[in-house]
């Protein structure tokens, strides 16, 4: 069964507009870890944002934020004030408290920003 | 320094060819990861060494070998690869508690002719 699902293959903005890029996770795990990635053309994973399981505020970093809903088990990434700069693939992944290690990814958004 | 670096970017070898790829942290990170990632798809998950030891095979054919000399370099030996190995060679590292993330390195471009 699929653990991580990124149901949007593409998205488009506008730049300066908002966009909630969606990631739903199947785990009975009680601890686990949810991961936003960025991956521009160049081909380099970035860290944007990380929410944990037992977190009770959403998580912030600048201009990304991660709406957790955890009875929905849904993990979406808001950017605001997109920028051209954010055209890019964008991986949600999820740790599970048993196995440190191993991060399970979902098969990518892919954003483009427009002027 | 919290970069992760990977040498070389581009490789194109042969299927009769070895070859090896570089990895390289120096953030005092435990884990170190290969992962293999084909083109529009995820990355996928090959190896895992923690605290230098090989803890996680994700079933890789045994043409693919890992080694980790010692805490901050991780290299992957090639050897007698298929073009279906053709991909982008991710490298990553970190603390490796539960919450910890993975920081990336920029990848190799691995073509097989």
């Amino acid at each position: 069964a699929q653990k991580i699902t990124q149901t949007q293959p593409g998205m488009f903005v506008q730049e300066k507009e908002a966009v909630t890029l969606d990631c739903t996770y199947d785990t009975s795990d009680p601890s686990y870890g949810l991961f936003w990635y960025k991956q521009p053309s160049s081909g380099e994973m970035i860290f944007l944002i990380y929410q944990g399981s037992y977190d009770q505020q959403n998580a912030t970093e600048g201009r990304y934020s991660l709406n957790f809903q955890k009875a929905r088990k849904s993990a979406n990434l808001v950017i605001s004030a997109s920028q051209l700069g954010d055209s890019a693939m964008y991986f949600c992944a999820m740790r599970e408290g048993g196995n440190t290690d191993k991060l399970i990814f979902g098969t990518g958004t892919r954003l483009q920003v427009f002027p | 320094d919290t970069e992760v670096t990977q040498t070389p970017k581009h490789l194109v070898m042969g299927m009769t060819n070895k070859k090896s790829l570089k990895c390289e942290q120096h953030m005092g990170h435990r884990a170190m990861y290969w992962y293999k990632q084909k083109a529009k798809k995820p990355p996928e998950l090959m190896f895992v060494y923690s605290y230098e030891k090989l803890s996680i095979n994700e079933s890789v054919p045994s043409r693919f070998s890992p080694e980790c000399p010692n805490s901050s370099l991780l290299n992957l030996h090639l050897h007698a690869l298929q073009p279906e190995d053709s991909a982008l060679y991710l490298c990553a590292s970190s603390q490796g508690t539960e919450y910890n993330e993975q920081f990336f390195g920029p990848g190799t471009r691995l073509t097989v002719l």
